[in-house]
């Protein structure tokens, strides 16, 4: 079974640009969740999407948005780069029914991830 | 809101002894916790998740937790420590309402001497 796949893996790109991260789940996963990670803040949550819908967002600038596709592969995008948003961005997938009791204890399963280096 | 301390952003040990990585949450409600591990340029996996079902969990390459609700800890223990078990470790809970959402403890970095 391929577990979550993301592409990229390294981006570099400059200042004021804008980017797309891709992620595929696993099969039969249909919640899609992003997080950020950098040596200062640690690992914050972005945002998670579940059948096309974005149920959960973090405390990020709308420069950050995503969506996700009716085959549950999910992008997301930065507009208007900047230096601080250069950080390793990690998309995690659940098997996720919906149900807030089910979910609570329903693990996530994450890719390998995106390093992106703004210049 | 909940929220999840590692209590040492370091650990060291040699090869063999013990290992201990302190958690402890906070939270309002009843927590589900999990432990991950990220090995250099990788991904995070899943060692072990708490879901209510019993206080000490068992999780893979022979770690365990026990999960404390008196002392609202969580703490991460393996009996033997090997050298492939050095990589960076973090405390992740969610709560009922917020299921969809991990927090993330700030990791603590497992070396492993010979």
């Amino acid at each position: 079974k391929a577990g979550v796949t993301q592409t990229p893996r390294y981006l570099i790109k400059t200042r004021g640009q804008q980017v797309t991260l891709s992620c595929s789940p696993i099969s039969g996963h249909r919640s899609v969740s992003w997080y950020q990670q950098t040596p200062g803040q640690g690992l914050q949550f972005l945002f998670e999407y579940f059948s096309e819908t974005q149920r959960n967002k973090g405390n990020f600038p709308g420069r950050f948005s995503g969506r996700q596709f009716s085959n549950s592969r999910s992008e997301m995008n930065v507009s208007t780069l900047e230096l601080g948003d250069s950080a390793l961005y990690l998309c995690a997938s659940k098997r996720s029914s919906g149900g807030w009791n089910t979910e609570l204890y329903t693990e996530a399963f994450f890719g390998q991830g995106t390093r992106l280096t703004v210049v | 809101a909940q929220s999840v301390t590692q209590l040492d952003s370091h650990v060291s040990v040699s090869e063999g002894t013990p290992v201990l990585l302190r958690c402890n949450y906070s939270s309002s409600y009843s927590p589900s916790l999990f432990w991950y591990v990220q090995h250099p340029n990788k991904g995070l996996q899943l060692l072990l998740k708490y879901t209510s079902a019993a206080t000490l969990v068992k999780g893979i390459n022979g770690f365990e937790a026990e999960f404390k609700k008196s002392e609202t800890s969580f703490h991460l223990t393996k009996p033997s420590a090997h050298m492939s078990d050095a990589a960076e470790y973090f405390c992740v809970v969610t709560i009922s309402g917020s299921a969809r959402q991990l927090t993330f403890g700030s990791g603590t970095q497992l070396t492993v001497l010979p």
